[in-house]
Order: structure tokens, then C-alpha cells, then sequence
């Protein structure tokens, strides 16, 4: 199955500095993949995602870029203000065995404390 | 505001009891998903329904059984669960079955103590 690696596992940036996070992933299936911040207490919840067929999406502060050749993708927040402490979560979705809808394997987290 | 409503939030139960776990969502989603997520661990998927058939079952132990009776509701029944399933549960919804990069939503998890 699939197996996603996420580093660094905690990461303490200055307010206004940029932050990133990277992911590997092991299966060249997987053709989606999520990025979902988790503030404690709380349910996850969708920042970005990019698909396989790009390579870069932005949206304001952050972006994600993919390499689909070296099977990694990597998060980027750039003027981190301190609302962006939270932990990070990167995940790889694969076709099922019917080619429909599949769950996530997640990464195993980030914690990002922005420090003012 | 979630769209993805889970009940009850917060559930303590023993080992010899049997509860169910609630999702709903009227998005018009037609995948749902059950996760477990122990403290500082990532969710971990348990089940997957596409079109109300579960199509994934992730040898999640049979004290766990999940119910999907339409296209809004996902259930999962617990009995004789161990200490160790202690978690917060989530579940989650997607748009379309047949296709794997529709993002996922989650609701805000029901969170179950096992004593």
C-alpha cells in the first residue's frame, strides 16, 4: 500500500518568515494529494490540493509544489502570521480496486509554531 | 461551519456496551469514509462507502461495523470495544465515487472513551 514520510515533524518559524514542509510518497499511482491543517481539538481541515497532472498551485500565502518523478510534494506559507500555528497534514489518495473513490493515507504530521 | 455533522461529540462507554457513532450530509456526496485518530497521530482510514456499498474495509476488527442506510447518513456501531479504541472518530464525504481527487470534508469527530 501506499506510504507517505512527512518532515520535519515539528517546526518553529518567526511571524513573517516562510515555512515549508515536505512529503514523499512511495506508490507512482497516487495522483492526488491534499494538504489539511489541524488545529488541537478540531477536525482537519482542507487548505490546498494539487493533482498529478500539475506541478505548482497557489492560493494567497500558500502554495504546493509536486514532483512527480521523484514522488514528493512540499508545502509553502509564506508571511506566516501566528493563526498559521497548527499541525500539518500531508496525504496521497490512490484509484481503489474499482477504479472509485479511496481513502487517504496521511503523512505523519507537522507541527508549525509561529513564533511573534 | 462544518458541513459534515457528527453525533454525539463526545461518548464514553464500557466494554460490555453497544453505541453507534453518527454522520450526516447533504452535500450530495456520494462517498463517505470513516477515520480514527489517536492523540498526535494522523487519521487512519477505517472504511470507505461509494454509492452506499462499502467498498473498503481496511481490516478494521469486526467490534466495529459500519452502516450506510442512504446517501446521507454513515453509521458505525460499536460493541465490546477494547481500551486501545479510544480515539476521536471522524468521518469524512467526497463528491463523486468513481473518482479519487475529489477533496474530502471532514465533520468534527465524535470523541469515545473506553473504560
Amino acid at each position: 500500500g501506499e506510504n507517505v514520510e512527512q518532515h520535519p515533524s515539528t517546526l518553529s518559524v518567526q511571524e513573517g518568515d516562510s515555512a515549508v514542509i515536505k512529503c514523499t510518497y512511495s506508490d507512482s499511482a497516487s495522483n492526488y494529494f491534499p494538504w489539511y491543517k489541524q488545529e488541537l481539538g478540531k477536525r482537519p481541515q482542507l487548505i490546498i490540493d494539487i493533482r498529478s497532472n500539475v506541478g505548482e498551485k497557489k492560493d494567497q500565502r500558500i502554495a504546493v509544489t509536486l514532483n512527480k518523478t521523484a514522488k514528493h510534494f512540499s508545502l509553502h506559507i509564506t508571511e506566516t502570521q501566528p493563526e498559521d500555528s497548527a499541525v500539518y497534514f500531508c496525504a496521497a489518495s490512490i484509484a481503489g480496486s474499482g477504479g472509485g473513490a479511496d481513502g487517504l493515507t496521511f503523512g505523519k504530521g507537522t507541527h508549525l509554531i509561529i513564533q511573534p | 461551519d462544518t458541513e459534515v455533522t457528527q453525533t454525539p461529540k463526545h461518548l464514553v462507554m464500557g466494554m460490555t456496551n453497544k453505541k453507534s457513532l453518527k454522520c450526516e450530509q447533504h452535500m450530495g456526496h456520494r462517498a463517505m469514509y470513516w477515520y480514527k485518530q489517536k492523540a498526535k497521530k494522523p487519521p487512519e482510514l477505517m472504511f470507505v462507502y461509494s454509492y452506499e456499498k462499502l467498498s473498503i474495509n481496511e481490516s478494521v476488527p469486526s467490534r466495529f461495523s459500519p452502516e450506510c442506510p442512504n446517501s446521507s447518513l454513515l453509521n458505525l456501531h460499536l460493541h465490546a470495544l477494547q481500551p486501545e479504541d479510544s480515539a476521536l472518530y471522524l468521518c469524512a464525504s467526497s463528491q463523486d465515487a468513481y473518482r479519487v481527487d475529489q477533496p474530502q470534508h471532514f465533520g468534527d469527530g465524535t470523541r469515545l472513551s473506553i473504560l
